[in-house]
């Protein structure tokens, strides 16, 4: 079947630790994205990219980096920068033309900072 | 200004009742506009796009008014299981994707 898949589900980490998110995706999208969720809150951008070895930074980049080397993989890492990085991370993708952008989500991760 | 600004509820409202949310938009460029619906500690699912003639899935109607920048969501008869968050997105790239999400309107349906 195709879709997103996150990894891990949840993650603890100690203050000024970085870790790396994973995002993978099998439905031939070219367009990927990373959105953070806070409790009761809507999703924020962090970053997003269109094809491979490009990407654009959103409403929230800082603290964050991604990289964009293989059109399936669109990696987060949460740098020790990041000054409250305890969030739900949600990777997604889409078919990016104008006019259009249904998102496929994957499952999220939950990152923990100690 | 936010690029997408929802009314932030909650609502609660009874079993049948007809719930309106609205969503504004600061881009008069955007694109394309959806619904989404999240369950609690769940990723969104698109619920519905958004069409300039506007579009109706069963209980489910959706609006865009370009002249006014918003868009809104209409469910009649409501059910107990359409208690969960509705988030409004907005494509606002002109060449590219660049999806906006407002904050959330969180509906809770009540027997």
């Amino acid at each position: 079947d195709g879709g997103i898949t996150q990894s891990p589900k949840y993650l603890f980490r100690k203050e000024g630790q970085n870790v790396t998110l994973s995002c993978e995706q099998n439905l031939n999208h070219d367009a990927m994205y990373w959105y953070r969720q806070d409790p009761g809150q809507g999703l924020r951008l962090i970053y997003y990219s269109q094809i491979v070895n490009d990407f654009q930074k959103g409403d929230i980049a800082e603290g964050y980096s991604v990289s964009r080397e293989k059109k399936e993989s669109f990696p987060l890492t949460v740098t020790s920068a990041q000054k409250n990085p305890t969030a739900f991370y949600l990777c997604a993708s889409s078919i990016p033309r104008p006019g259009t952008g249904e998102l496929f989500f994957g499952e999220g991760s939950r990152l923990t900072v100690l | 200004r936010k690029e997408v600004e929802q009314d932030p509820g909650p609502f609660n409202v009874p079993e049948g009742a007809t719930v309106a949310f609205n969503c504004t938009y600061s881009n008069s460029a955007s694109q394309s506009f959806f619904w989404y619906r999240q369950d609690c500690r769940k990723e969104p699912k698109l619920l519905m796009s958004v069409y300039s003639s506007g579009n109706e899935d069963g209980r489910f109607t959706a609006q865009l008014n370009r002249a006014s920048q918003y868009i809104s969501l209409l469910i009649r008869d409501s059910k107990l299981s359409d208690s969960a968050t509705y988030l409004c997105a907005v494509n606002i790239g002109s060449s590219a994707s660049k999806i906006i999400f407002g904050s959330g309107t969180r509906l809770s349906i009540r027997p």
